[in-house]
């Protein structure tokens, strides 16, 4: 089975240096690969995904990630945080459904990621 | 646009009691997820409805859950009896793409919180 690996619990980060949020996966044949983001009390919104391509892919509020199949790694990047980009980050791997032609996602366990002012 | 629309937002009750949590996919689109989010296991996919037939439902934890999807926008996840166990942050997502074999995001919203007493 597919799966993805948040090797960090929480990262710190003060306002405006970049940030790295790391991912890794575990696939067989090419991976599709997604970020998301969850702020409190709110569900997961889609940040950006990785199908095929540009290895560095481009999302929403300014983050971006880079696909490195040497590494087997999905990071998530941004070259400034903000203190609003405090919130829980999630990689999430497709997965097919085995004889179904189905998929769903698989998800990391999540990345706290708290920006200081 | 409208997203997807859970409710109730919170509940609160006492164990055994019967517990229904509902959701409203985006118009249009055919594959529905409900998941459940706990601080000890994260993020669990529970079940899986394409084109409101259940594709995988080897995450539900017990036979006291069923899902239910009568229409193309309306879901049901029942808990009956109810545990304390059961205390967590159920979530509904939806996705475009035909059969669930494309690549689109999947939208979530914004969670029941369930408590039992």
């Amino acid at each position: 089975a597919q799966s993805v690996a948040q090797p960090e619990d929480q990262v710190n980060v003060a306002e405006g240096n970049p940030l790295t949020v790391k991912c890794t996966y575990s696939v067989s044949g090419n991976p599709y690969l997604f970020w998301y983001v969850q702020y409190p009390n709110r569900g997961l919104q889609f940040l950006l995904k990785y199908i095929t391509g540009d290895n560095l892919v481009k999302g929403s509020y300014g983050f971006e990630a880079e696909f490195n199949k040497s590494q087997t790694s999905f990071h998530l990047k941004k070259p400034s945080a903000l203190v609003s980009d405090s919130a829980l980050y999630f990689c999430a791997v497709r997965d097919m459904l085995m004889n179904t032609g189905f998929q769903k996602l698989v998800f990391g366990t999540g990345t706290r990621l708290l920006v200081s002012p | 646009d409208a997203g997807v629309i859970q409710s109730p937002r919170h509940e609160v009750t006492e164990m055994g009691q019967e517990v229904t949590l509902r959701c409203k996919p985006i118009s249009g689109h055919n594959s529905l997820f409900w998941y459940r989010q706990t601080m000890m296991r994260g993020l669990e996919l529970l079940i899986y409805f394409n084109n409101n037939v259940p594709i995988d439902d080897s995450g539900m934890p017990e036979d006291r859950f069923s899902a239910k999807m009568p229409n193309a926008s309306f879901s049901t996840l029942k808990i009956q009896p109810s545990e304390p166990r059961d205390s967590a942050v159920y979530f509904c997502a939806s996705s475009p793409g035909t059969g669930g074999r494309g690549n689109q995001p999947q939208h979530f919203g914004d969670g029941t919180r369930l408590s039992i007493l």
